[in-house]
């Protein structure tokens, strides 16, 4: 199985500014197809997972554009270019290349 | 406007049995794969089971292989996921969830089912 490493687990961030989080996977993403399946999860309080990312750095529809994702092969970073208080909650990355699907541990974004 | 809704969660003693229904709408839910997801209280996310949409190929986790059995009533528009030889690490809360076909992603998830297993 693909194991996906997260950091860091808890990220304390001021209101405005940035954030970044990394996502690290034990192989290579890419698909036989070409495409790599790197994508990132919101969970925000209370909530089901949303989908904010798919391959790599392709935004969902109504996802805010001060989100953005980048990376290749094996190494992934999801920024927010200025936090809001609605960003509050966990994010995970999510493998989708190959069976089964593996997660990240998750990274708590909290406000200071 | 895509909606997924579980049911079938509860309390169920170690060894138990119970069948997780998803009801789907706002899309041809027979052109699309879905997928069962769970969290444990205070946990991460963990894949469990894949159904593609014809129903010919299916995927487990290992922790549930042999155990669960993920189905699909595309006249019902529903999945289901049967659950037998329940054991208390398999409390959490179960997420179906709905596979876009060409991004390979889960784009649209329940609001999800709570399952406790406890004696």
């Amino acid at each position: 199985d693909i194991v996906m490493t997260q950091t860091p687990l808890s990220s304390p961030v001021t209101l405005g500014q940035p954030a970044s989080i990394s996502c690290r996977s034990s192989q290579s993403l890419v698909h036989s197809d070409g495409n790599t399946y790197l994508s990132w999860l919101q969970q925000r309080p209370g909530q089901p997972p949303r989908l904010l990312i798919y391959k790599i750095s392709n935004r969902f529809s109504g996802v805010p554009d001060r989100f953005s994702g980048s990376g290749a092969g094996t190494d992934f970073t999801l920024k927010i270019s200025r936090v809001e208080a609605e960003d509050v909650g966990v994010y995970y990355c999510m493998q989708s290349t190959q069976f089964p699907y593996t997660f990240g541990r998750g990274t708590k974004l909290e406000i200071k | 406007e895509v909606q997924l809704v579980e049911s079938g969660g509860g309390l169920v003693q170690p060894g138990g049995s119970l069948r997780l229904s998803c009801a789907a709408s706002g899309f041809t839910f027979s052109r699309y794969e879905m997928n069962w997801v769970r969290q444990a209280p205070g946990k991460g996310l963990e894949w469990l089971s894949y159904i593609s949409s014809s129903g010919s190929t299916i995927y487990y986790a290992d922790s549930v292989k042999g155990r669960f059995s993920i189905s699909r009533d595309d006249a019902k528009n529903s999945l289901y996921l049967q659950m037998n030889s329940l054991r208390g690490e398999d409390t959490a809360v179960y997420y179906c969830a709905r596979d876009h076909p060409q991004w390979l992603v889960p784009d649209y998830w329940g609001q999800g089912t709570l399952v406790t297993v406890s004696s």
